[in-house]
């Protein structure tokens, strides 16, 4: 099953609008990471979020971390069309080794310009 | 640096056919990974390994193979391709000690 649940699955908004989309996940955690993916395409690595930090920014976007809600937010501000992509948090477990990444289903952002 | 890569880009297979879907990286990372992304869903990890000679199972490992020769390459092979199997495959390595995964562009499989 899937450690990660985003919310929405699916989000378009205006150019200059900010996106914010959400994942929850069910067990604890060593990191929380964001990955982007654009159509067709593999997945980049956006910001990483350690459990003992609850926020961290890196460009437009900012991430948040909630360990008692086992809850993640991803806000990008100012949105360009070229933000559209599906948006993926990824959890590594605490009891297990870095490379078991378990992703959420996604967010697929579309910006209109 | 190519980064991470992966041959074929497209392939159709029928059912019960084998193949060998290569991935390779010229960083010299130690970890790497074979995940699968169905319609909707997030990536599932099928095999990864943390060094050369060392490989372990996934979340989704039945109907896979892996096997890893050296630092650089880590071939996922499918023994007898299902339906089932329909997926784009993903490979990513990453530095030991590091958190930030590389992923390679994807081979989009096709089992009719």
């Amino acid at each position: 099953s899937q450690q990660g649940e985003e919310d929405p699955q699916a989000l378009s908004i205006q150019e200059g609008e900010n996106a914010t989309m959400n994942c929850s996940y069910k067990t604890s955690i060593n990191n929380l990471q964001w990955y982007r993916q654009n159509s067709g395409r593999g997945l980049v690595h956006l910001i990483l979020i350690r459990s003992n930090e609850r926020e961290k920014h890196s460009g437009r976007l900012r991430v948040t971390l909630d360990t008692s809600k086992k809850s993640s937010s991803l806000l990008i501000t100012a949105s360009r069309a070229a933000d559209t992509a599906s948006y993926f948090c990824a959890t590594v477990p605490q009891e297990t080794s870095g490379s078991r990444l378990t992703f959420g289903e996604g967010t697929q952002l579309t910006v209109n310009p | 640096n190519a980064g991470v890569t992966q041959t074929p880009k497209f392939q159709v297979l029928k059912t019960g056919q084998s193949m060998t879907l290569q991935c390779a990286q010229d960083m010299n990372h130690e970890y790497m990974s074979w995940y699968r992304q169905d319609p909707g869903m997030g990536l599932r990890l099928i095999h990864y390994s943390v060094g050369a000679g060392i490989t372990d199972q996934g979340e989704v490992p039945n109907g896979y193979n892996v096997s890893r020769s050296t630092t650089e390459d880590f071939p996922l092979r499918l023994l007898s391709a299902a339906p089932s199997q329909t997926s784009v495959y993903f490979c990513a390595s990453r530095v030991a000690g590091g958190n930030e995964q590389f992923f390679g562009p994807g081979t989009r499989l096709t089992v009719l």
